[in-house]
């Protein structure tokens, strides 16, 4: 069985710009997260989506980010424009309906110059 | 607010040294406790959950415990490909989400 996989695994960009992640959960696993940790701090929450719709973005920075998880399916993680403090490393986990366990994939490397 | 501590931040240890890690929370409910290890450049990867005092849970060298203010990761006779981040992270009852509370992990070395 395929993991959670992730859309770009390292992105470069200038400040001002505006990257998009995308994350690919477990096949089934309706409940899919965001996470993201900056250097020196703990992994932290950002939201949480159950199939297309948001159950709770109260991790989410500011309104520079958008996420959308259009169908069910995959999601996106917009950054928008994108500032110096938004460095980072970016998780994406899913969770089956029902189950406990979230399931990371190996991350996306957010670097804004 | 919900908060967890690990310690130490780092720990080096010689191959077949045993030692332990230790995960202190403040929670409002305890939901589960986990336990996941990291390796560099990968995410994080689900080792164990505990959800109430006295459960422990073990796999390999490695045992899990569970107290109403801490948990212990315990690693017996380690090799080198233990050496990773170990993350603890938990869930609090209150709310939907079931979303993590993460430490900020022990870089464990352990040297041949």
């Amino acid at each position: 069985e395929a993991g959670v996989t992730q859309f770009p695994s390292h992105s470069v960009i200038e400040k001002g710009q505006t990257v998009t992640l995308r994350c690919d959960p477990i096949s089934g696993h309706d409940n899919l997260y965001w996470y993201r940790r900056v250097m020196g701090k703990e992994i932290k929450f950002l939201l949480h989506f159950v199939k297309e719709s948001k159950q709770d973005e109260s991790g989410m920075p500011n309104n520079r980010f958008l996420a959308e998880r259009t169908g069910g399916t995959y999601s996106t993680l917009k950054v928008q424009p994108a500032e110096l403090e938004d460095s980072g490393v970016y998780f994406c986990a899913s969770r089956l309906a029902g189950g406990d366990t979230q399931y990371f994939g190996p991350g996306t490397r957010l670097t804004v110059l | 607010e919900d908060q967890v501590t690990q310690s130490p931040e780092a720990l080096r240890l010689q191959e077949g040294e045993s030692s332990s890690l230790n995960c202190s929370y403040t929670v409002s409910g305890l939901r589960g406790l986990f336990w996941y290890r990291q390796d560099p450049g990968k995410g994080p990867e689900f080792l164990f959950t505990l959800y109430s005092a006295g459960e422990e849970k073990e796999k390999e060298r490695l045992k899990a415990t569970l107290t109403k203010k801490e948990s212990f990761l315990h690693i017996t006779a380690p090799k080198p490909e233990d050496s990773a981040t170990y993350l603890c992270a938990v869930q609090g009852l209150g709310g939907a989400t079931n979303k993590l509370i993460f430490g900020t992990g022990t870089l464990l070395a352990v040297q041949p």
